[in-house]
């Protein structure tokens, strides 16, 4: 079956460095996306990795790495805004989009 | 844990007809669903919040004319997009909200993996 992985939940703290991990086991894979959701508003698209690499984009930045299906999300300076969840999507042979279940962020002072 | 199906996963049509998409819950009660369309690499921008039971609540700009919302169950709900247009090919995704505060779990989303409407 189809699979993404991701921690349900992380603390980390303002000004500090968090890395959210995603793994993911999908037929076939036509790119890696993440996502920031606030509680109660629409997802914001951050990333999008479809070749191997690192993708640095200001304060975040996304890796992958297909061979292992591996990717991770690295948030950069931490500010009390970057308080969301932090989804993880594969888009498969199909390009149907396979979610984790998200990543629940709570930064403290 | 919760799983959400959309179907069909893809669907072309020919310019003015009309395509049903549905949503389901599989194996819990989402009394809220979302509707939302996705452009390429950009954020899910959200169309509607539908409530089981009542009338679909449209984001501004969204004509609730032409993409008909129903959600006849706890566990289904579809989007009917009217007369489609070439402009309306997009990617539609549908997410079904969970409140479980007193597990714990608060305020979920579980998405579904999406509808790909090609209009010709």
């Amino acid at each position: 079956g189809q699979n993404i992985d991701q921690p349900t939940e992380m603390t980390a703290t303002e000004g500090a460095i968090v890395q959210i991990n995603c793994t993911y086991q999908t037929s076939g894979f036509n790119g890696l996306f993440w996502y920031q959701q606030h509680a109660g508003e629409a997802p914001t698209f951050l990333s999008y990795n479809v070749l191997d690499g690192l993708e640095e984009k200001g304060r975040f930045s996304s890796f992958l790495s297909r061979s292992k299906g591996y990717s991770y999300l690295l948030l950069k300076e931490l500010q009390m805004k970057d308080s969301a969840s932090y989804l993880c999507a594969v888009m498969d042979s199909n390009y149907q989009l396979i979610w984790g279940a998200g990543t629940k962020l709570i930064i403290k002072p | 844990g919760a799983v959400v199906s959309q179907h069909p996963s893809w669907v072309i049509c020919k310019s003015g007809t009309s395509v049903k998409i549905e949503c389901r819950s599989l194996d819990f009660q989402a009394t809220t669903m979302f509707w939302y369309r996705q452009f390429p690499k950009q954020s899910l921008m959200l169309m509607a919040t539908s409530n089981e039971g009542s009338k679909a609540t449209y984001e501004q700009g969204v004509e609730k004319d032409k993409f008909l919302i129903n959600h006849a169950s706890l566990t289904l709900s579809t989007l009917t997009v009217t007369s489609a247009h070439p402009e309306d090919s997009s990617f539609y995704i549908c997410s079904a909200r969970v409140l479980h505060g007193w597990q714990g779990d608060s305020d979920t989303q579980y998405f579904g993996p999406g509808t790909r409407l090609t209009v010709l």
